[in-house]
């Protein structure tokens, strides 16, 4: 299996301007999450989806993020527009249930000048 | 809202000992797991332990849990420089949201 595939790996934006990021699962996996890590406020859940369908979205810090799961193979994290302090390594992992382990992708490490 | 506390936040140590990291909760949980992350990696997961066991080993590691007192703690037994990274330990709770909450994590550095 090649687990969780994210893309792109680095993307350097300047303020202002839409981002999307990209996220592919482990087939099979019926859990899809979205993380935020940063430094200073460490490991942060944004949203979570069961079968393709957001059950927790508590942690998306403002309206400026979304998140999409069209199918069963594919997410989307957007920020638009995005600002200076949305800097951080987003990564997406998936879990095969709820409550057991999560399989994590390399993240993408976001930059907003 | 944070659910694990790791301690100590970093721990450095030789090349053949054994090192521990505990972690700390507040609620009651389901399960508790850890995680270990390379530099510029995402988290790989190393153990589960349910709320009803005890202690758990895999390889060289061993978790054990105390729910009474709400911690948990990794030993990593005969360290290698290879095991040189970051660890988080995250618990899934009995109520409220199905999601998994982690803490700030310890980084630990073995010197070879």
């Amino acid at each position: 299996d090649a687990g969780v595939i994210q893309s792109p790996r680095h993307e350097v934006t300047e303020m202002g301007q839409e981002v999307t990021l990209r996220c592919k699962p482990i087939s099979g996996h019926d859990y899809l999450f979205w993380y935020r890590q940063t430094m200073m406020r460490g490991l942060e859940l944004l949203i979570y989806f069961n079968n393709n369908v957001p059950i927790d979205d508590s942690g998306m810090p403002e309206d400026r993020f979304s998140a999409k799961m069209p199918n069963a193979s594919f997410s989307t994290l957007k920020i638009q527009p995005s600002e200076p302090r949305d800097s951080a390594v987003y990564f997406c992992a998936s879990s095969l249930a709820g409550g057991l382990a999560l399989h994590f992708g390399n993240g993408t490490r976001l930059t907003v000048t | 809202s944070q659910q694990g506390e790791e301690d100590p936040q970093a721990l450095s140590i030789q090349e053949g000992e054994n090192a521990t990291m505990n972690c700390s909760y507040k609620t009651s949980i389901n399960n508790l797991q850890w995680y270990r992350q390379n530099s510029g990696r995402g988290l790989v997961h190393l153990i589960l332990i349910r709320s009803n066991e005890r202690e758990k080993h895999s390889g060289r590691l061993r978790v054990t849990l105390d729910t009474s007192k709400k911690s948990s703690s990794l030993l990593i037994t005969a360290s290698r420089a290879a095991d040189t990274a970051s660890y988080f330990c995250a618990t899934y709770r009995i109520q409220g949201a199905q999601k998994l909450v982690f803490g700030q994590g310890t980084r630990l550095t073995i010197n070879p």
